[in-house]
């Protein structure tokens, strides 16, 4: 069973701080993804990676940056917190960037404050 | 880009009442892909819809594509306290090979009462 991890469940910033977010995936999987979840608008794309180094911006990458230096590890940096970055951030993976017909597992969330 | 709807937003039956859910697409989607989430959980994979017109069944759960690839429903049959969570519905445009375009709704969020 495919197993993505994420570092924190809670966390809890300053505004104006750097902040990382960790994910891990354990099934040698090429795509990696960062969301953001808020109510009424559902999972929205910050940024996604289909290989170690490789990054694509999704619909909401303003203020966040990533990091993918080992295949199994995404990062989500937020480049100096604001109040409106709190939110739920989930991280998921899937098998290959060839292959369109592939689930996506998600780790269980990192609630993040920014005060 | 592509925009994925879903509606309704709150969905809130009594035990035994039938749940629907709907996806609608403004381009024609190559797949459509349904998501459950419970209170405090992450969301989990149920299904996949690739043909047009297809239509899966999981227990009381029903799945089907439209014809025109661009909208999608979730019926649930007589609920339980068990269905309770957010359904999710997330659709692949139809262009190149990759696998990285998927756009997920906003979610229906059902609650049941006992």
């Amino acid at each position: 069973d495919v197993k993505v991890t994420q570092s924190s469940r809670y966390l809890v910033k300053r505004t104006g701080e750097k902040v990382f977010l960790e994910c891990v995936q354990d099934m040698d999987h090429e795509n990696m993804f960062w969301y953001r979840q808020d109510p009424g608008l559902g999972l929205r794309l910050i940024y996604f990676s289909y290989d170690v180094k490789m990054k694509e911006k999704g619909d909401i990458p303003e203020g966040y940056s990533v990091s993918r230096e080992k295949k199994e590890r995404f990062s989500l940096i937020l480049e100096s917190a604001s109040t409106n970055q709190t939110s739920m951030y989930l991280c998921a993976s899937s098998l290959s960037r060839f292959l369109s017909n592939q689930p996506q597992h998600f780790g269980d969330g990192t609630r993040l404050s920014i005060l | 880009g592509q925009q994925v709807m879903q509606i309704p937003q709150y969905q809130h039956v009594q035990e035994g009442e039938d749940f629907t859910t709907y996806c609608n697409s403004s381009t024609t989607l190559s797949n459509i892909q349904w998501y459950k989430q419970r209170p405090g959980g992450h969301p989990v994979f149920l299904i996949q819809l690739v043909k047009s017109g297809e239509v899966k069944k999981q227990k009381r759960l029903t799945f089907q594509f439209g014809e025109a690839k661009k909208n999608s429903s979730l019926h649930i049959t007589a609920t339980q306290t068990t269905d309770v969570g957010t359904y999710f519905c997330a659709g692949h445009p139809p262009k190149g090979p990759f696998n990285n375009d998927m756009r997920f709704g906003a979610g229906t969020r059902l609650t049941v009462k006992p």
